[in-house]
């Protein structure tokens, strides 16, 4: 057990529909990150986050998706509109800092899009 | 996109053997982290090395780095059928904050 818990674990939605995930860190972790896993490859980063300012964001985050840590804990990651393409596992890590620590994953939301 | 492959990008053992995976990656690096995910769930951290060392041990895990080769390998001895899983090396590369994964090797290990 890591720390790191994500809700909902597994998600069905149908094209179209707006999905909201969140993800709680470990209590004193400053670093929050979002990744997203589809089968059979390694995780991909989507965005970060130091405490509450939202540093880094990929491209694979269209403007579709929104993250926001409002008050520097938990993060929601937020999809519009959904497509069949965005169905994959969401992770949410985290880490005390930059630099030479580890980042924790939770346990993932797998997101099926119908 | 991903950051390098590890090889072999599958492995079979039998129980008591050694189980030997290699990372490659493209860029300088901060640290190195390998991580080991069961089928369908998130995942375990396992080890992180700094580009500053060569070698680093935990239990019956041994990594080592070479950042001349941009290489690392993963190393679990005496394996046991728990081990079974996918193992994925990740860099955090120097000047950004994210962790960049390889492909994952998925190791299986038989009774």
């Amino acid at each position: 057990d890591t720390g790191v818990s994500q809700d909902p674990r597994h998600k069905i939605t149908k094209r179209g529909q707006n999905v909201t995930f969140r993800c709680d860190p470990i209590s004193e972790h400053n670093r929050l990150y979002w990744y997203r896993q589809t089968l059979g490859q390694g995780p991909e980063f989507l965005t970060y986050f130091q405490n509450e300012a939202q540093l880094e964001k990929s491209r694979l985050l269209s403007d579709r998706f929104s993250a926001e840590r409002p008050k520097g804990s938990f993060s929601t990651l937020e999809i519009q509109r959904t497509e069949q393409g965005d169905s994959a596992m969401y992770l949410c890590a985290s880490s005390l800092d930059a630099g030479v620590y580890e980042q924790y994953f939770g346990p993932g939301t797998r997101l099926t899009v119908t | 996109s991903q950051q390098g492959e590890e090889d072999p990008q599958a492995l079979s053992i039998q129980e008591g053997e050694n189980a030997t995976m290699n990372c490659s990656y493209k860029t300088s690096i901060n640290n190195l982290q390998w991580y080991r995910q069961n089928s369908g769930r998130g995942l375990v951290h396992l080890i992180l090395i700094r580009s500053n060392e060569r070698e680093k041990h935990s239990g019956r895990l041994r990594v080592t780095l070479d950042t001349s080769k941009k290489s690392s390998s993963l190393l679990i001895t005496a394996s046991r059928a728990a081990d079974t899983a996918s193992y994925f090396c990740a860099t955090e590369n120097t000047g950004f904050q994210k962790l960049v994964f390889g492909t994952g090797t998925r190791l299986l290990v038989s009774p």
